[in-house]
């Protein structure tokens, strides 16, 4: 199957600071990603859905001005946790399909711990 | 708006046993579904996507049903073994094309050695 790539796969980093997080399609272009959220035993819940030379939309309650997502390419989007609070620690993951959208592909996903 | 349950929610097995995952979807108008593994702190696994035209789909002991029409899935595990035990999660795509999953809350399996 298609292969997608997400990095870093952990992060820590101080309460105020700028997280990036980044997702690569290796084996095919994608001109749509998504982003998930998945705070602990709970679901995967989208975020917002990442299109390629346009902006990003985002789901009711996401904050477009602190979750920055970027897809300047169509094989790359990143998601940018700008001034990064606790709570907004949780799992990222962003996803991927192939042309036809038959079958979604993951990344690995992120854990952000934000202290 | 689509809603993915999950039943049960954590489910604990002796080794060997057959087990059976429950997915329901209350809008049956959907593209496909798909089974993924998660393991604690990783990403997903997908394990198995039925179609909305198909019945089931077979991989190894892994065995996946649909009926669409009541918005049900299931997930058979034969024989089930410790390295089984991870969170399975249930997943609709409603369209075709590039559009989101909606994901069920998971049901968390442990296999007990």
């Amino acid at each position: 199957g298609a292969v997608v790539s997400q990095h870093p796969s952990r992060v820590i980093c101080k309460s105020g600071t700028s997280v990036k997080i980044e997702c690569r399609s290796l084996d095919f272009q994608a001109t749509t990603m998504f982003w998930y959220r998945q705070f602990p035993k709970q679901s995967l819940m989208l975020m917002a859905t990442s299109n390629e030379g346009s902006k990003a939309t985002y789901e009711q309650g996401v904050e477009k001005d602190k979750f920055l997502i970027n897809h300047a390419s169509l094989t790359l989007s990143t998601l940018t946790v700008t001034s990064a609070h606790p709570e907004d620690s949780s799992f990222y993951i962003c996803s991927a399909g192939t042309g036809g959208g038959t079958e979604a592909f993951f990344g690995q996903g992120t854990r952000l711990t934000v202290v | 708006k689509q809603e993915v349950t999950q039943i049960p929610a954590a489910l604990s097995v002796p080794e060997g046993e057959n087990l059976v995952l429950n997915c329901s979807f209350t809008d049956s108008a959907i593209y496909n579904l798909q089974w993924f593994r998660q393991d604690p702190g990783k990403g997903l696994t997908s394990l198995l996507l039925i179609q909305s035209s198909q019945r089931e789909q077979t991989s190894g002991r892994l065995n996946a049903s649909l009926d669409k029409s009541s918005g049900r899935s299931t997930l058979y595990i034969a024989a089930s073994q410790p390295g089984d035990s991870a969170t399975y999660l249930c997943a609709v795509k409603e369209n075709s094309g590039n559009t989101p999953l909606v994901f069920g809350k998971g049901t968390r399996l442990s296999v007990i050695a």
